[in-house]
């Protein structure tokens, strides 16, 4: 069964912790991405990973780390010098090998800091 | 800085009505995706434009890309309570990255049509 799967659904943060939010696929895409969600707007993007062991900063990744050790993950987390970390957290694919951009999306991660 | 912009950011529609979605950017771009969310859900692809002129149908919904006027449109015809949700259009923009060049893509705020009986 090929898709994206994010994990958990829901998560709670007390203020000061990190939590890490996983991001896994089976569709052998090359490029993953995350992006953050506040309610009424679109999506701005937080990191992203063309290859394996390589990744670049989007437009707000301060606050959030990634790694990607394997082709098929693409954790993020979300560290304490995150001020503002309550929001919807969304992972996409791509597949490099087609020239346009359309991504994949994930079902989700919804992140709330209590 | 590139812009994305939706209008209107809120669209009430009756069933049977038609009405258009507006997304204006504000950079060269010839590579534009509309995508439609339902509430807390993910992202649904629904057209990929790649080209000035592009246009693609699907159902009662049907978009279009005019890269001279940095304008793409989606065009919903007669509309029923299915389609209510939110839309965003996303512009391609090319960026530095590994082997030479990458995309992203820059979203727009998102349009939330209501369909009502």
């Amino acid at each position: 069964d090929g898709g994206i799967t994010q994990s958990p659904k829901y998560l709670f943060r007390k203020e000061g912790q990190n939590v890490t939010l996983s991001c896994e696929q089976n569709l052998n895409h090359d490029a993953m991405y995350w992006y953050r969600q506040d309610p009424g707007q679109g999506l701005r993007l937080i990191y992203y990973s063309q290859i394996v062991n390589d990744f670049q900063k989007g437009d707000i990744a301060e606050g959030y780390s990634v790694s990607r050790e394997k082709k098929e993950s693409f954790p993020l987390t979300v560290t304490s010098a995150q001020k503002n970390p309550t929001a919807f957290y969304l992972c996409a694919t791509k597949l490099a090998e087609i020239s346009y951009n359309e991504q994949f999306f994930g079902p989700g991660t919804r992140l709330t800091v209590l | 800085e590139l812009k994305v912009e939706q209008n209107p950011l809120f669209l009430s529609m009756q069933e049977g009505k038609n009405y258009t979605i507006y997304c204006n950017y504000s950079t060269t771009s010839d590579r534009l995706y509309w995508y439609r969310q339902d509430p807390g859900k993910s992202l649904e692809s629904l057209f990929v434009l790649l080209s000035n002129g592009a246009v693609k149908q699907e159902g009662r919904l049907m978009a279009s890309l005019d890269t001279k006027a940095r304008l793409s449109t989606l065009h919903i015809t007669a509309a029923v309570h299915d389609l209510s949700a939110t839309y965003f259009c996303a512009v391609d923009l090319s960026i530095p990255g590994y082997g030479g060049a990458t995309n992203k893509l820059i979203f727009g705020t998102g349009t939330l049509l209501a369909v009502q009986p």
